[in-house]
């Protein structure tokens, strides 16, 4: 069970064009949903936080309106890489909490995001 | 400019060796801590976890050691495999659900 899943699993895209990452919470309801960025050979950092039905809280440094979070339902989320550009190509990872264990943090396979 | 490498803290064993992964954490609220192994190209995979009211816990072939008094987190896998390989992260919780990430140590396992 609590099983995390992401899509695209890679993605290339030409600078300025704008991507979505889905993260789906596949048998479970996730009431927070959270999004990193690992570069390589660094550790996660946690870019945003969010709560079904609400805006998403950013981490400090973390352009809002670059990095467009939705999560409209209890098993989805996603992030959208507005304009993009080569310096945002990352490894992007979502987590989810469930409502009865809001400490326990299950994480997704993780998106590789290549900007040209 | 000149762009600077990174380089992870690397741990190499032999194949049934003991591994000792140490961490330093940075807050002292910090009630809950979670060792991670993350295999290239995937997300972090839960290995164990232990609470603040604890300074051991053992699971299968692993255990974490925890010493609140120094801010230190270890953890411990015994008769380490090649499957073991990989990135190794700690990770501590305040008491809500966010969680801060330390720098994570590689673990190369030698057949």
């Amino acid at each position: 069970g609590a099983v995390v899943s992401q899509h695209p699993s890679w993605v290339i895209c030409k600078s300025g064009t704008s991507v979505k990452i889905e993260c789906r919470s596949l048998d479970f309801q996730a009431t927070t949903m959270f999004w990193y960025r690992q570069f390589p050979k660094q550790s996660l950092m946690l870019m945003a936080t969010s709560n079904e039905g609400s805006k998403a809280t950013y981490e400090q440094g973390v352009e809002k309106d670059k990095f467009l979070i939705n999560h409209a339902s209890l098993t989805l989320s996603t992030l959208t890489v507005t304009s993009a550009h080569p310096e945002d190509s990352s490894f992007y990872i979502c987590s989810a909490t469930a409502r009865m264990r809001v400490d326990t943090q299950y994480f997704g396979p993780g998106t590789r995001l290549t900007v040209l | 400019g000149e762009s600077v490498g990174l380089h992870l803290p690397t741990l190499s064993v032999q194949e049934g060796d003991n591994s000792i992964i140490n961490c330093a954490y940075s807050n002292s609220a910090s009630d809950y801590f979670i060792w991670y192994k993350q295999e290239s190209g995937k997300g972090p995979q839960f290995i164990i976890d232990i609470r603040s009211n604890m300074d051991k816990r053992q699971g299968q072939r692993v255990t974490v050691l925890l010493n609140k008094t120094v801010k230190h987190l270890s953890l411990q896998i015994a008769a380490t495999q090649p499957g073991d390989s990989a990135v190794y992260f700690c990770a501590e919780n305040e008491g809500y659900s966010t969680l801060t990430f330390g720098k994570g140590t590689m673990l190369l396992v030698s057949p």
